[in-house]
């Protein structure tokens, strides 16, 4: 069975620090990849998703970054972090071409202060 | 884009039956319709997808009729642990698609005992 893998759970960071987020699927391949952030009480961005190593499409304008460097490896980066980054980052995996069936990790809770 | 629009919140009562409807005047011929559920602090979880008519899982049915320009989420016999955020989204399952993937708000589930 497949599973997705995300790390860490949480995590507080001051202003201008840089963020790696990791992401890692098994037991699947050549999945399409995502990323998404999800401020308070709100609905799920997309930010970043890749059909396959090296590519990446990105969606909202940002200091954000993503890679791939593996098939099931999905990176989310920064250099330096703002207020406004705060929130809960999710991964999630789809099969190639079937965009709608995601399957989500259990998210990194982001604070930066 | 197909854009969705849902209501924001919704209350019932264990053991009922619940209907969510969405509503997407402008779909697609070729864009389908799938439904999330969304508990505090994790990730969505892909309940049902469909094209036209009626489709049925284990967790739920989904109603879409011939216009395609509304589905409603039916979810059978209700419990407390039904509640959470339930997302309608719309959309070509391909990759090509992946920019057009957008949550919105979806609607909040309350069931009370």
């Amino acid at each position: 069975s497949q599973t997705i893998h995300q790390w860490p759970a949480t995590l507080v960071q001051p202003v201008g620090s840089p963020l790696s987020l990791e992401c890692t699927v098994e037991g699947t391949s050549n999945p399409n990849l995502y990323w998404y952030r999800q401020a308070a009480g709100r609905g799920l961005q997309l930010l970043f998703y890749s059909v396959g190593i090296g590519q990446i499409s990105s969606e909202v304008p940002q200091n954000l970054s993503a890679s791939r460097p593996q098939d099931r490896q999905f990176i989310l980066s920064s250099k330096k972090l703002l207020l406004s980054d705060s929130g809960f980052y999710l991964c999630a995996w789809s099969p190639r071409d079937y965009i709608y069936e995601q399957y989500f990790g259990p998210g990194t809770r982001l604070t930066v202060t | 884009l197909a854009k969705t629009t849902q209501p924001i919140s919704m209350d019932s009562y264990e053991g009922q039956e619940v209907n969510i409807t969405c509503s997407h005047n402008n779909i697609a011929t070729n864009d389908y319709i799938t439904w999330y559920q969304q508990f505090p602090s994790q990730g969505p979880r892909f309940i049902i997808q469909g094209y036209k008519t009626k489709v049925t899982n284990e967790v739920a049915s989904l109603f879409i009729p011939a216009d395609r320009k509304s589905s409603t989420l039916s979810l059978p016999r209700v419990s407390l642990s039904d509640t959470a955020v339930y997302y309608c989204l719309v959309g070509g399952i391909s990759s090509g698609s992946a920019r057009q993937l957008t949550f919105g708000s979806g609607t909040q589930l309350t069931v009370l005992p």
